[in-house]
């Protein structure tokens, strides 16, 4: 099973709102990223955790708050989000450097995220 | 800074045609390369990776090369079907770990019937 489930599909919200996005895996994958990808470009990396610890925060605003409550969910809240902020979130996981296998990550279908 | 470019932008090809996508990347210093497919509004599917210590991996239809020293990979796709229309992107990864993955902006394939 390679599979990487994000929670909700798509999310709509207000520029005061806060909503979370989840993302969760079961192959026992010890890194877990976090992606936002505008339309018609490629993914650009936001967050990397590392054995549940962060490792990489790629200057993302603090309106972006990650969290990885435990090795195999990984969740982002949002609060006071801008409108050019809508995108596509996607999650992946991968071994991790440790593994002593290939770093492969594995992508979620990811949460098509609007504000308005 | 990890510069990674895909040509073409886009291809249209008749079915059964084999192709070749091309990628290009300024720092050779990369930890692997991966080779992604994304279908419109889907999540990535990871098609190949190559360690930087490789020459090339193979999966079914699909063939890719990496030349680390020139900072180049190609994609092969044999016998191309109207199931392969999609964007591939090719990242590559940096950082002890290689969790940095730098993309490009990806070639857009329809196979057309």
């Amino acid at each position: 099973d390679t599979e990487v489930t994000q929670t909700p599909k798509h999310l709509v919200m207000g520029m005061t709102n806060k909503k979370s996005l989840k993302c969760e895996q079961h192959m026992g994958h010890r890194a877990m990223y976090w992606y936002k990808q505008k339309a018609k470009k490629p993914p650009e990396l936001m967050f990397v955790y590392s054995y549940e610890k962060l490792s990489i925060n790629e200057s993302v605003p603090s309106r972006f708050s990650p969290e990885c409550p435990n090795s195999s969910l990984l969740n982002l809240h949002l609060h006071a989000l801008q409108p050019e902020d809508s995108a596509l979130y996607l999650c992946a996981s991968s071994h991790g450097y440790y593994s002593g296998v290939k770093n492969i990550q594995y992508f979620g279908a990811g949460t098509r995220l609007s504000v308005l | 800074k990890q510069e990674v470019t895909q040509i073409p932008a886009a291809l249209s090809v008749p079915e059964g045609e084999n192709l070749v996508l091309n990628c290009s990347f300024t720092d050779s210093a990369i930890y692997n390369l991966q080779w992604f497919r994304q279908d419109p509004g889907k999540g990535l599917t990871s098609l190949l990776l190559i360690q930087s210590s490789q020459r090339e991996q193979t999966s079914g239809r699909l063939n890719a090369s990496l030349d680390k020293s020139s900072g180049r990979s190609t994609l092969y796709i044999a016998a191309s079907q109207p199931g392969d229309s999609a964007t591939y992107l090719c990242a590559v990864s940096r950082g002890a770990s290689g969790s940095r993955l730098t993309f490009g902006e990806g070639t857009q394939l329809t196979v057309n019937p």
